[in-house]
């Protein structure tokens, strides 16, 4: 089977970094997806990793490790714009077109 | 060029009533999906479609829910005699095909039953 798992709710400091964490047990997948979802919006794309190790875009990072079964979305120079829920979702071996999605982390910015 | 679009935004149903969500991809996509999303939950897999073609409704409950995506005009997902727990989120996304494209999204539709 297949199981996402990612903190609930995270706070922050405006102009801090904040990590967020995702595990997930599966046995296998083709890639894994960060995405923002502001209350009441639609998910938007942040980042997309295939390989082991961290992609740089901007104020947002994201790395992935296969091996140890875990990924993690990382924001520096936090805004206040940046308080949304964070969905990490992986696209499983058996299935390139389904996506497998963790309850999102809900991330509060306090200034 | 436009992004999905999902209409209607927001829709109110009594039970027992039908819904019909629509959702056309943007331009150039020819792959539609739905997803659900329950408050304070993930979203939920529920079909996939390709014209004229339901590829995987895996996630789509067997009762009052089809899907379907004609060859001309939007994809609909159709929800029959609406039940209070069919409240949710409704997201439609499209790519232009399946390998490990990023998926975008519409707006969503937001479905009350009262």
């Amino acid at each position: 089977g297949q199981n996402i798992d990612q903190p609930t709710e995270m706070t922050a400091t405006e102009g801090a970094i904040v990590q967020i964490n995702c595990t997930y047990q599966t046995s296998g997948f083709n890639g894994l997806f960060w995405y923002q979802q502001h209350a009441g919006e639609a998910p938007t794309f942040l980042s997309y990793n295939v390989l082991d190790g961290l992609e740089e875009k901007g104020r947002f990072s994201s790395f992935l490790s296969r091996s140890k079964g875990y990924s993690y979305l990382l924001l520096k120079e936090l805004q206040m714009k940046d308080s949304a829920s964070y969905l990490c979702a992986v696209n499983p071996l058996d299935s390139n077109y389904q996506l497998i999605w963790g309850a999102g982390t809900k991330l509060i910015i306090k200034p | 060029n436009a992004g999905v679009m999902q209409n209607p935004r927001h829709l109110v149903r009594r039970r027992g009533q039908e819904a019909r969500l629509r959702c056309s991809p943007m331009k150039g996509h020819s792959h539609v999906y739905w997803y659900r999303q329950l408050p304070e939950e993930g979203l939920k897999f529920m079909v996939y479609l390709q014209k004229e073609n339901i590829i995987d409704e895996s996630g789509m409950p067997k009762e009052r829910f089809s899907a379907e995506f004609p060859k001309e005009g939007p994809s609909i997902l159709r929800i029959q005699q609406v039940v209070r727990g069919d409240s949710a989120a409704y997201f439609c996304a499209s790519s232009p095909s399946t390998s490990g494209n990023t998926i975008y999204f519409g707006e969503g539709s937001w479905l009350t039953v009262v």
